[in-house]
This record gives structure tokens, C-alpha cells and sequence, in this order.
């Protein structure tokens, strides 16, 4: 089975901080993603990686950063943490392009307060 | 106007009842995808179709790529059942396939 880990749970932070958000993927995918998940809003896309090093925006993107400096590995940064950035963050990875499938496969995810 | 729609947005049914949730689409999409979120926040997915119907266990899943439309059944529900169940679609990029999701349909089944 595919398994996707995110570093915390739970994280709370004051306004300001700098956020490291981790996910790592064991089944070897070429595409990851990180959502934010709002009530009323949905899953949003922040950005995704199709590659290692390589990067897009998604829907959603200021306010963050990404990096992926190996394949398994995802991390989503918030430079400086605001209130509005208070949600859930739930990281994704899936197959990859023109390899069969693109049904992603989530973490648990990361309930972020923001104080 | 969000490109998924989802209806209802909440659900209460008691166990055993036959249940359908609705999924309406705007855009050009390369597949449809329905997801199962429980409380805690983990999501799994159930079905990806691009035409047709797909069946696992109690859950059938359809859609009509002419009118832009999916719906997910639940036969014989349960108080498991219980979760939020999010349809979504995808599309390419280019560099990767991208989903777009509705708002989710909150589901209760009592017994």
C-alpha cells in the first residue's frame, strides 16, 4: 500500500513563525502535492512538484514556499505565518504523467493554528 | 460558479436507506474522481471513472460525460458510512494531472 506521512498532526504557531510542513512518500511517485482544506472551501491546491527540484503554483500559492530536494520528499513553508493561514493542510502524491493512473493518495494531514 | 458542484451538502439517513450523492461539472476533465474523507481528516479514494460505472461492495459509481455528471451510491447505508465524500476532476496540465474538488457532501447514517 502507498503510504504518505505528514511530519505533525496537530502544530500551533505564533503569527510570524516560520512553518515547515513535512510529507514523505514511500512508493516512489513523481507527482506530490499540498492542499489546504477550509470549511466551505474545499481542498485548494497551494502548489505541486512533478519532479525533484521542479515546481508549479497552484490555485493558492502566496503566501508559501515548497521544496523538494528528493523524490520522497515534499516540504511546504510558511515564510511568515498569519492567522488566515489557520487550516488544515493535507499533502497528496500520485503515479505521474503518462504512467496510467492519476489517482492521488493523501496523508492524514496537519490541523495548523496560527495564534 | 465553482467548476464541482456537489449536492447535497449535508445528508442524514438511517441505516439501511439507499443514498445518492450528486456531482455536477463544467469543465473538460480527463477522468472523475470520488473521495472518502472520515473525521480526522484522512482521505481515501474510491473510484476513478472517465465513463461509465464502476462498482466496490455497496458503493457504484456513475457518469454522463455528455451532460457533465456523476453520482455515487450508497446501497444498503451503514453508520460507518458516516464520513464526508468529496467528488472531484481531474485534468491535464501538462506536467501533471490536477484535481479540482467540490465542497464535500457531509453524510451522517444513523440507526
Amino acid at each position: 500500500d502507498v503510504k504518505v506521512t505528514q511530519s505533525s498532526r496537530y502544530l500551533v504557531k505564533r503569527t510570524g513563525e516560520k512553518v515547515f510542513l513535512e510529507c514523505v512518500q514511500d512508493m516512489d511517485h513523481e507527482n506530490m502535492f499540498w492542499y489546504r482544506q477550509d470549511p466551505g472551501l474545499g481542498l485548494r491546491l497551494i502548489y505541486f512538484s512533478y519532479d525533484v527540484k521542479m515546481k508549479e503554483k497552484g490555485d493558492i500559492p502566496e503566501g508559501y514556499s515548497v521544496s523538494r530536494e528528493k523524490k520522497e520528499r515534499f516540504s511546504l513553508i510558511l515564510e511568515s505565518a498569519s492567522t488566515n493561514q489557520t487550516s488544515m493542510y493535507l499533502c497528496a502524491s500520485s503515479l505521474g504523467w503518462g504512467r496510467g493512473t492519476d489517482t492521488q493518495y493523501f496523508g492524514p494531514g496537519t490541523r495548523l493554528t496560527v495564534l | 460558479k465553482n467548476e464541482v458542484e456537489q449536492s447535497p451538502q449535508n445528508l442524514t439517513a438511517q441505516e439501511g436507506e439507499f443514498i445518492t450523492i450528486n456531482c455536477s461539472y463544467s469543465v473538460g476533465i480527463s477522468a472523475l474522481h470520488w473521495l472518502q474523507q472520515h473525521p480526522g481528516g484522512g482521505i481515501v479514494s474510491l473510484f476513478m471513472l472517465s465513463s461509465g460505472k464502476k462498482k466496490h461492495g455497496r458503493l457504484i459509481a456513475t457518469i454522463n460525460i455528455q451532460e457533465k455528471h456523476s453520482s455515487l451510491h450508497i446501497t444498503a447505508s451503514h453508520p460507518r458510512d458516516s464520513a464526508v465524500y468529496i467528488c472531484a476532476v481531474s485534468s491535464n496540465t501538462g506536467t501533471a494531472s490536477k484535481l479540482t474538488f467540490g465542497t464535500g457532501t457531509r453524510l451522517q447514517v444513523t440507526l
